[in-house]
């Protein structure tokens, strides 16, 4: 089965500056999903990337997709305090008979004040 | 919307004993998914429904796991006899689009089993 892994898994940041964090998976894929989880919290989507696009923006959030790397990545521009959380891609699982998403071990972003 | 719900938010029990998790999906969410998270394994999934008929089990660890889903708006997660390697924390997902589609998840509900 296909799996996104997160790259790196602990990040640290000052307040103010850019986060980036990957995600790679082995097969290919529809769309890919990233969510954030605060801790003691649920997972919170945040952004699906189709396989038809290269890069997608909501807020403070950018996700680009190439698709010939199998590769993905979330950037966070002016990191604040609250976005430390962990962030997770999830990808679609190809298996036969399975249609479900799978989500990686995750990326631990602290954004220090 | 009040999201997804889950039930209780804890809970701690005894080896043995049987454990009862509660969920209640967001209106109109045609897909319920049963996830378990631990520090060794990440976020598994264990089962999910699409209108109320277990589509994909095979992520059920045991026969002591047993999940149910009498109406379109609310499940249940069984595990009886617990264990403490059932400790974990335990979230239920819906979704409108489809199994590989967003996903709205609970806060979790946090079991340790002593």
């Amino acid at each position: 089965s296909q799996q996104g892994e997160e790259d790196p898994q602990a990040l640290s940041i000052q307040e103010g500056e850019n986060a980036t964090m990957n995600c790679s998976y082995k097969t290919s894929i529809n769309n890919l999903q990233w969510y954030r989880q605060n801790s003691g919290r649920g997972l919170v989507h945040l952004i699906l990337i189709r396989s038809n696009e290269r890069e997608k923006h909501s807020g403070r959030l950018r996700v680009t997709l190439d698709t010939s790397k199998k590769s993905s990545s979330l950037l966070i521009t002016a990191s604040r305090a609250a976005d430390t959380a962990s962030y997770f891609c999830a990808t679609p699982n190809s298996g036969a008979g399975s249609y479900q998403l799978t989500f990686g071990k995750g990326t631990k972003l602290s954004v220090i004040p | 919307d009040a999201g997804v719900i889950q039930s209780p938010r804890h809970e701690v029990t005894e080896m043995g004993q049987e454990v009862t998790l509660r969920c209640k999906p967001i209106s109109g969410h045609d897909y319920l998914f049963w996830y378990r998270q631990t520090m060794m394994r990440g976020l598994e999934l264990l089962i999910y429904f699409n209108n109320n008929v277990p589509i994909d089990d095979s992520g059920m660890p045991e026969d002591r796991f047993s999940a149910k889903m009498p109406n379109a708006s609310f499940s249940t997660l069984k595990i009886q006899p617990s264990e403490p390697r059932d400790s974990a924390v335990y979230f239920c997902a819906s979704s409108y689009r489809g199994p590989q589609e967003t996903q709205y998840f609970g806060p979790g509900t946090r079991l340790l089993v002593l």
